[in-house]
């Protein structure tokens, strides 16, 4: 499995985008990139995947460069609501999830 | 759908007493895994099941644990003897065939063993 790095925590702030950057310097060509969300007291949620380029749903955008040593996972105009911790995972039909720290997003008012 | 579904949500139980954690995985899913979460350590996957059979169990901490899927709407893991490290959040997730990496959490089941 691909070990991925990505900051502890980060604060921002009602109606700014939020842009969480994670790397992955060892990810295989077969595996995809992908985010899940955890709130307080509940299980993790999926929010986006991708393999290559650009990626955007209702929920967030996931920006993957040529080399997809990194991703970013872009928050538009972040809620209070979206106080959050979220994990970037990578690799190919996820038998053996590592979820890792994550990171833990505040959005203050 | 009503999501995935564990039973207790909370459970207080004694050291040296037996519990069991039950999980109901979505309609349709053929692979079942369970997680344990604590501040420590974060997020852990145990095992996971993939058409009701045991495929990965390398993360079951010891012998104490043991996690069966009779059929494929129903899960248990055990736990005897509980010790009070094994106070933690379980839980269950449940994924739709060839769709792994998107996985469907339940609530969690918190656990405190005193």
């Amino acid at each position: 499995l691909a070990k991925t790095t990505q900051p502890i925590s980060m604060d921002s702030y009602e109606g700014q985008e939020v842009n969480i950057t994670c790397s992955h310097n060892n990810i295989a060509t077969n595996d995809y990139i992908t985010w899940y969300q955890q709130f307080p007291s509940q299980g993790p949620r999926f929010i986006i995947q991708g393999y290559k380029t650009k990626v955007t749903n209702e929920v967030a955008s996931l920006f993957i460069p040529a080399d997809r040593k990194s991703s970013t996972l872009s928050l538009p105009r972040v809620s209070l609501s979206d106080t959050a911790v979220y994990y970037c995972l990578v690799g190919y039909n996820f038998n053996k999830f590592y979820f890792g720290s994550g990171t833990k997003l505040n959005v203050k008012p | 759908d009503a999501g995935v579904i564990q039973s207790p949500r909370h459970e207080v139980t004694e050291m040296g007493q037996e519990v069991t954690l039950r999980c109901k995985p979505i309609s349709g899913h053929n692979s079942l895994f369970w997680y344990r979460q604590t501040m420590m350590r974060g997020l852990e996957l145990l095992i996971y099941f993939n058409n009701n059979v045991p495929i990965d169990d390398s993360g079951m901490p010891e012998d104490r644990f043991s996690a069966k899927m009779p059929n494929a709407s129903f899960s248990t893991l055990k736990i005897q003897p509980s010790e009070p490290r094994d106070s933690a959040v379980y839980f269950c997730a449940s994924s739709a065939p060839e769709i792994h990496n998107e996985q469907f959490f339940g609530p969690g089941t918190r656990l405190t063993v005193l």
